[in-house]
């Protein structure tokens, strides 16, 4: 069974500074992967995803994410983070193989900005 | 383009009282729709997902149903609440192997 694993619960950083936030997978094959973004009180909106080729890929809000099959992670970093950056950020990984696509959800992480 | 409505976007109800939460994707025909509870604090859950007209697979046994009567409508219903029902109700579409969510729906039940 597929699983993700969100280590960092809260992180804290200051408005300016760099960020990265680290997802690990276990997955059979190769997965297809995903983060989202939850505001309080909002739904989730997807900042980016990776399902094959270049494994560094772009995604909205100045956001990137690099896939590393030999460390089994997606880590989602951006070098310069914004107060309206504060948010839950949930990494995950999608089953291609089964008719419901399911996803498989990390525990999220919750970053603090600090002016 | 696609949209994707949840309603209604609060809600309180009674212990024991009946539920009705409804959710309408436009712009896209015989969607994959999911149904997911996101209780304080904790992570997401997936609750029911739907591959088409009533055809539904639950992936947690509850009190709750979900029933898809329209291609682009998906509701989650309860007979009676209960008090570990409350949570934040996410409902998502699928697109090519990626899922949009809605705004959500809060519901506290006392």
């Amino acid at each position: 069974a597929q699983s993700v694993t969100q280590p960092d619960i809260h992180i804290t950083v200051s408005e300016g500074a760099s960020l990265e936030l680290r997802c690990n997978y276990s997955y059979g094959a190769t997965p297809y992967l995903f983060w989202y973004v939850q505001s309080p009180g909002q739904g989730l909106q997807l900042l980016l995803k990776y399902f094959s080729g270049d494994t560094l890929v772009q995604g909205i809000k100045g956001f990137e994410a690099e896939f590393k099959r030999s460390q089994s992670s997606f880590n989602l970093r951006k070098p310069s983070v914004h107060w309206s950056d504060a948010a839950e950020y949930f990494c995950a990984v999608g089953d291609g193989n089964n008719a419901g696509n399911m996803l498989t959800f990390g525990g999220g992480t919750r970053l603090m900005v600090k002016p | 383009s696609q949209t994707i409505h949840q309603w209604p976007a609060t809600l309180v109800q009674p212990v024991g009282s009946p539920l009705s939460l409804e959710c309408t994707v436009e712009g896209t025909s015989n969607p994959n729709l999911y149904w997911y509870r996101q209780a304080a604090g904790r992570g997401l859950q997936l609750l029911f997902y739907s591959v088409g007209i009533g055809q539904i697979s639950s992936e947690v046994p509850q009190n709750l149903s979900a029933s898809r009567p329209q291609d682009r409508q998906f509701i989650l219903s309860s007979k009676k609440l209960l008090l570990s029902d409350s949570g934040f109700y996410l409902c998502a579409w699928r697109d090519a192997y990626t899922q949009y969510f809605g705004p959500g729906t809060r519901l506290t039940v006392l």
